[in-house]
């Protein structure tokens, strides 16, 4: 079945200790993107990649790193969490970055105390 | 910048048309799209429409684009239960071709009452 995998779905952290959450995806897509889903602000995005290898940065980069390893795999890091990246985030892959066709994950709802 | 605005609730009976509104400000957007998202789970491509179109239908959806107004709607006909969720407007910005980037509006939540 073709889908997108995060992980954990849940999680609640504390300030300063530092996560991965983790996004795997298994339909050969060059895309990958992270996004962030707060209460009347919709979704925004934290970084993307169009390849293995070439990351950048989207419109809420702050706090926030990625790796791409690989083509399937796209994991967000925080380093040092704080409070205000409590949220849900989801993670989202495309054949192209040319496309608007995204599929998401069923997100990761993160709470840092 | 870029903004997509869309009303955050509606309410509609079972049977009944839904037509859910959506605003944007980038007229050189070349693909609007309509994602749905359910409780619990990601969001799906619902459908979409290019921007040379004034009108795309499938099946219960048609989509309505006024490029003018810079207004898109979704009308869902025969509103079933099932069609309770979140829909998402979403543009992608002139561009954004080398980002992937979509400019999402906040979410409409319908709820359909039996």
């Amino acid at each position: 079945e073709a889908q997108v995998t995060q992980n954990p779905r849940y999680l609640i952290t504390v300030t300063g200790k530092k996560l991965t959450v983790t996004c795997s995806q298994n339909m050969n897509h060059e895309y990958m993107s992270w996004y962030r889903q707060d209460p009347g602000l919709g979704l925004r995005q934290i970084y993307y990649s169009m390849n293995v290898e070439v990351t950048d940065k989207g419109d809420v980069p702050e706090g926030y790193k990625v790796s791409r390893k690989e083509k399937r795999n796209f994991p967000l890091i925080l380093e040092s969490p704080s409070p205000n990246q409590t949220s849900l985030y989801f993670c989202a892959s495309s054949p192209r970055q040319t496309t608007g066709e995204l599929f998401f994950g069923e997100g990761s709802r993160l709470t840092v105390l | 910048g870029e903004d997509v605005e869309q009303s955050l609730f509606l309410s509609v009976r079972e049977g009944d048309s839904s037509v859910i509104n959506c605003t944007y400000t980038d007229s050189s957007s070349t693909y609007l799209y309509w994602y749905k998202q359910e409780p619990g789970a990601g969001l799906q491509l619902l459908t979409y429409i290019f921007s040379n179109m004034d009108m795309k239908q499938d099946q219960r959806l048609t989509v309505l684009l006024n490029k003018k107004d810079k207004h898109l709607s979704l009308r869902i006909a025969d509103t079933q239960t099932g069609d309770s969720a979140i829909y998402f407007c979403a543009e992608s910005p002139h561009g954004s071709g080398n980002t992937g980037k979509l400019i999402f509006g906040q979410g409409t939540t319908l709820q359909v009452k039996p």
